[in-house]
């Protein structure tokens, strides 16, 4: 079965700093998503991504994140300056026509 | 208010045991899905429902529009089943998934 597949698996970052979370989607998939899961909390949505723009976000997704896909494989998401409360998994999900959202093996992302 | 609840929010079952855990939704949905989350994080994708009912193994996943209710049922229960099942909905095709709280299984030998 084909499968959407995130680096790294866990990012350990200092507060303020940049991190860019990489997700491959399956290759025919035309819709993108960035999701998170505050440890023992629900997971949330952040952001979808269609035809090389955002295509709705949360009101957590603010200025501090951004979404790219820079070469027609990847989908990224950045935040600019991380806090502690940034500290979360991230999943990455894509999606086709008539078909189920496929999920990626999230990355766990920790702010010290 | 929530669009997806769940409960119960914690179940312990034995070893055998029929097991059902259910889902209301207050939106309208295109489609509602029952997703698996294991420790360590991953999300795996059990059903997607429209209507009726699905069965896989021993998973049996029900849905009721009018009632905007689903089931997931689990017969013959075994320790592995030990997980977080959560539901979550879609209101169209190619909308976010839109996630209930989870509920936590333990399956006890």
């Amino acid at each position: 079965e084909p499968e959407v597949t995130q680096t790294p698996s866990h990012q350990v970052t200092q507060m303020g700093q940049e991190v860019i979370l990489r997700c491959v989607p399956i290759s025919n998939h035309l819709y993108f998503y960035w999701y998170r899961q505050i440890l023992g909390q629900k997971v949330e949505f952040l952001v979808s991504f269609y035809n090389n723009e955002i295509s709705e976000k949360s009101e957590i997704f603010d200025d501090q994140f951004s979404v790219e896909r820079p070469d027609g494989s990847n989908f990224t998401l950045k935040i600019r300056s991380t806090k502690l409360e940034d500290s979360a998994m991230y999943f990455c999900a894509s999606i086709t026509s008539g078909s189920r959202e496929f999920f990626g093996p999230g990355t766990r992302l920790t702010v010290l | 208010k929530n669009e997806v609840e769940q409960s119960p929010q914690n179940l312990t079952a034995q070893e055998g045991e029929f097991i059902t855990i259910n889902c209301s939704y207050s939106v309208g949905i295109s489609a509602l899905h029952w997703l698996q989350q294991h420790p360590g994080g991953g999300i795996v994708s059990l059903f997607m429902l429209s209507s009726g009912k699905k069965k896989h193994g021993r998973l049996i996943a029900t849905i009721n529009i009018q009632e905007k209710h689903s089931s997931l049922h689990i017969t013959a229960s075994h320790p592995r089943d030990s997980a977080v099942y959560i539901c979550a909905v879609q209101k169209t095709s190619y909308d976010k998934v839109i996630f209930g709280p989870g509920t936590s299984l333990s399956v006890i030998p």
